[in-house]
Order: structure tokens, then sequence, then C-alpha cells
């Protein structure tokens, strides 16, 4: 069975501060995506990664997928009150399903 | 470009009854996915339908159903309802397998 090992499940920082959220898994997928959540709404897609060690950004966040792309990582730099909100990491197996992770809770007060 | 939609917003049963839920998918996208988010569970994969068959199923009893139309929208029935069924049920959409899977808003299933 896929599982995808999300941390930390939740994060309450104050506006300015740096974050950085963990989806770590023992099984390769040949991509992950990471979306944000709104309470009551579905998710949406933030980015795709794809290839193994790629960084991508956009703004002040940073996504990077490890080499063996069994891992990934999002950085949000400076956070700000309007970055509060669900993120999850999701692997696609090529099954056609999405393996979620638990999602990590993020407050960010002002 | 329309997204997913989905109907109803929210939905209320009492134990025992059907429910039905509908997706229309992003036009171009033959592809439907259902997933189930739960309180404390996560997003779980439900099924999976393309071009009107069902391609993968998650790990859920088979009073979770659905089909897919030729206009490529979706129903997902849940009969013998039970009160862990409530949740929030997301119903997503891509042109193939391994595109980038679209989220609706979902449809908040009550069961009392």
């Amino acid at each position: 069975t896929q599982l995808l090992e999300q941390s930390p499940q939740f994060l309450s920082i104050q506006e300015g501060e740096n974050l950085t959220v963990y989806c770590n898994s023992s099984s390769v997928f040949s991509s992950l995506q990471w979306y944000r959540q709104e309470p009551g709404e579905g998710p949406v897609l933030l980015v795709t990664v794809v290839t193994g060690g790629e960084v991508k950004k956009l703004k002040r966040l940073t996504f990077q997928f490890g080499d063996a792309r069994k891992d990934s990582s999002l950085h949000i730099t400076a956070a700000q009150p309007g970055d509060t909100g669900l993120y999850l990491c999701a692997g696609d197996n090529q099954g056609g399903k999405l393996i979620f992770g638990q999602g990590t809770e993020l407050s960010v007060k002002p | 470009e329309a997204g997913v939609t989905q109907s109803p917003t929210h939905l209320i049963k009492t134990r025992g009854q059907q429910a039905t839920l509908r997706c229309s998918p992003i036009s171009g996208h033959t592809s439907v996915y259902w997933y189930q988010q739960a309180l404390g569970l996560g997003l779980q994969f439900l099924l999976w339908y393309d071009e009107g068959e069902e391609r993968n199923r998650g790990n859920f009893p088979p009073r979770f159903s659905g089909r897919q139309f030729p206009n490529y929208s979706s129903e997902l029935n849940v009969n013998a309802l039970e009160l862990e069924d409530s949740a929030l049920y997301l119903c997503a959409s891509n042109l193939w397998a391994s595109d980038t899977q679209y989220f609706g808003p979902g449809t908040r299933l009550t069961v009392l």
C-alpha cells in the first residue's frame, strides 16, 4: 500500500516567519502535486512536480521534488495571514488515483 | 472556462437511505474521479471513470457505486447510508490518467 506521510499536521506561526512542510513516502511516484484547500471547498492545485530534483517557485512558495521521486517539500517564505489553509500533497501512481497525505493545517497570525 | 461543478452543495440523509451525488467535469475532460474527505481521515480515493467505464476502485464497500454518462458527467451513489459516510465528497477531472486532476467544490453529505 502506497502511503504519503505529511508533516507537520498542524502549524501555527506569526506573520513574517518561514516554514517548511514535508511529504515523504517509501514509494516512487511519477509526479507529485501540492494543493491548498479552504474550509468547505475543494482542493486547488498549486503545483505539479515531475522530475526528480525539480524545484518550482510560486511567488513566496518553493516546491522541491526529491531526487528519487519519493519525497517533496513546500517552503513558504515570510508567511502572510492569506497563506492560512490546509496544504495537501498528493502522489500520482499512474493507476488513476491520487494518494494524499494527511494534510498540514497552517495558521498564520497577524 | 468553467471548472468542475458538483451538486448538490449539501445533502442531509438518514441512516439506511440512499444518496446520489452529481459531477460535471471540465469541458473536454473524459476522466472523472471521486474522493471522500471524512474528518480526520484525509482524502480517500473512491472511484475513477474514463470513457464511461470504471477504471479503478478504492477500498470502499460495494454500496458505493457510480457511473459515467456519454457526456462524461458522473454520478456517485451511496446505498444503505451509515453515520460514518458523513463527509465531503469531491469530484475531480482530467484529460488522461497522468494529467493533473482538477477538483470541484464538493458535496457535503450529512447522515443523521
